[in-house]
Order: C-alpha cells, then sequence, then structure tokens
C-alpha cells in the first residue's frame, strides 16, 4: 500500500512561474514531512521540512504547506528556475520509527525558459 | 565535509549470487540506512544501524543483511539474488536518531540481477 502518494509524475513551468508540487498520505500517525530534490546520478538531497504542529514553513524561495485534515501538503517554489528542473520526492516519518523515511513515487519538475 | 560516498556505483550480478554494497558516512555521522530505489519509485527503507547495532527495518527479507563498522562504515549484504532486486541503493546518514531531515544521502549504487 502506498502511504505517500505524489499523483503527478511529472509537471512543466515557465521560468519565473510558480511551481506547485503536490503529495497525499494515509497513515495518520505520521508526524514530520520532508522534500528531497533528486538530480540525475546523484543522491536525494534535502530542501525543506515541516512537522505536524505547524501549517506552513518557509526557505527562501520554497514554502511547504500542510494541511493535516486533508492529509495533504504541497510544496510552492517562487519563482521558478531552471537549475529547479528535477525529480521532487515527498517523504514522511513518524515518531519512534527510527527516523524510517516513507517516500512518494517523485513528480518531475521541468522549468522551460 | 567528506559527504556519503557509496562503492561501487555500478553492478551487474546473476540471479542467485550474493552481492555486497559499501558506504561510509560523512564525518561526524553515527546512524546510517539503507533504502532500495526500483525504477519510477521512490526510495523504500530497508533498514538503520546506530552505533553498530540494526535500530529499525522495513519490510524486506532476512537475505537483506548489514553491518556497521566502529568508524561509522557500513555494508548492506544481499543473499540469493532475485531479478527483483535490480534498483538503486542508497546510504544515507545522520549525526543520530533524531528527525530525519539531518540525512545525507549518498549517490548509490545502481545494481543489475540478471
Amino acid at each position: 500500500d502506498q502511504q505517500v502518494k505524489q499523483n503527478s509524475p511529472s509537471l512543466s513551468v515557465q521560468e519565473g512561474r510558480i511551481s506547485i508540487l503536490n503529495c497525499d498520505y494515509t497513515n495518520s500517525m505520521f508526524d514530520y514531512f520532508l522534500w528531497y530534490k533528486k538530480y540525475p546520478a546523484e543522491g536525494p538531497t534535502f530542501l525543506i521540512s515541516i512537522s505536524s504542529i505547524k501549517d506552513k514553513n518557509e526557505d527562501g524561495r520554497f514554502t511547504v504547506f500542510l494541511n493535516k485534515s486533508a492529509k495533504h501538503l504541497s510544496l510552492h517554489i517562487v519563482p521558478s528556475q531552471p537549475g529547479d528542473s528535477a525529480v521532487y520526492f515527498c517523504a514522511a516519518s513518524a515518531t519512534g520509527t527510527a527516523s524510517k523515511l516513507t517516500f512518494g513515487t517523485g513528480t518531475r519538475l521541468q522549468v522551460t525558459l | 565535509e567528506t559527504g556519503v560516498t557509496q562503492s561501487p556505483t555500478h553492478l551487474i550480478k546473476t540471479r542467485g549470487q550474493q552481492v555486497t554494497l559499501r558506504c561510509s558516512s560523512q564525518s561526524g555521522h553515527n546512524t546510517v540506512s539503507w533504502y532500495q530505489q526500483a525504477l519510477g519509485q521512490g526510495p523504500q527503507f530497508i533498514f538503520q544501524y546506530y552505533r553498530e547495532e540494526e535500530n529499525g527495518r522495513g519490510n524486506f527479507p532476512p537475505r537483506f543483511s548489514g553491518l556497521q563498522f566502529p568508524n561509522y562504515s557500513s555494508e548492506l549484504n544481499v543473499n540469493a539474488l532475485e531479478l527483483d532486486d535490480s534498483a538503486l541503493y542508497l546510504c544515507a546518514s545522520s549525526s543520530g536518531t533524531e528527525r530525519a531531515y539531518g540525512y545525507t544521502f549518498g549517490s548509490g549504487t545502481r545494481l543489475t540481477v540478471v
């Protein structure tokens, strides 16, 4: 069963516009959420995280929103840049599970000129 | 900081064989986790080691085993390889068992089982 879902396999956005990547989860025990970015031939790189006690976390151009009642989170990138083109993974963890991360299947973002 | 390094980068094995993948953790990190990423999927948690002891395991059979050494480097061993074991294997290290935001991933080992 897929406990973390990213339903959009790909997204194309023009440079300068907003990119919105979505993620849904089913496990109510998840209380910490992360976004990772992955370039080809490299490992995932941590981008931004949010605890379930918050509904928003911002870091520069990146903002993550959490809607616990809907079990939904989203990553906003504003403005999008060509260097943001990568695969983005949503991940979740629950307290007491040895920091095990459960990942979604990823969304490939293409930022065009 | 030297980052997380994994070896080899690519490997081809025959079904039924055994394989050992290696990981060198980032300096100062005492926790290591291994993930399997099949094509088109997200990484899946295999297990985690903290101070040389297994500290959590995902839904993988016992033929997946690991070791962590006193210098915090780590190995992933897979016995009786199956075709479905073909995947990218990622190692991630952190400085403790706190929330995983601090994990640093290596570039992975691409294993192909034929």
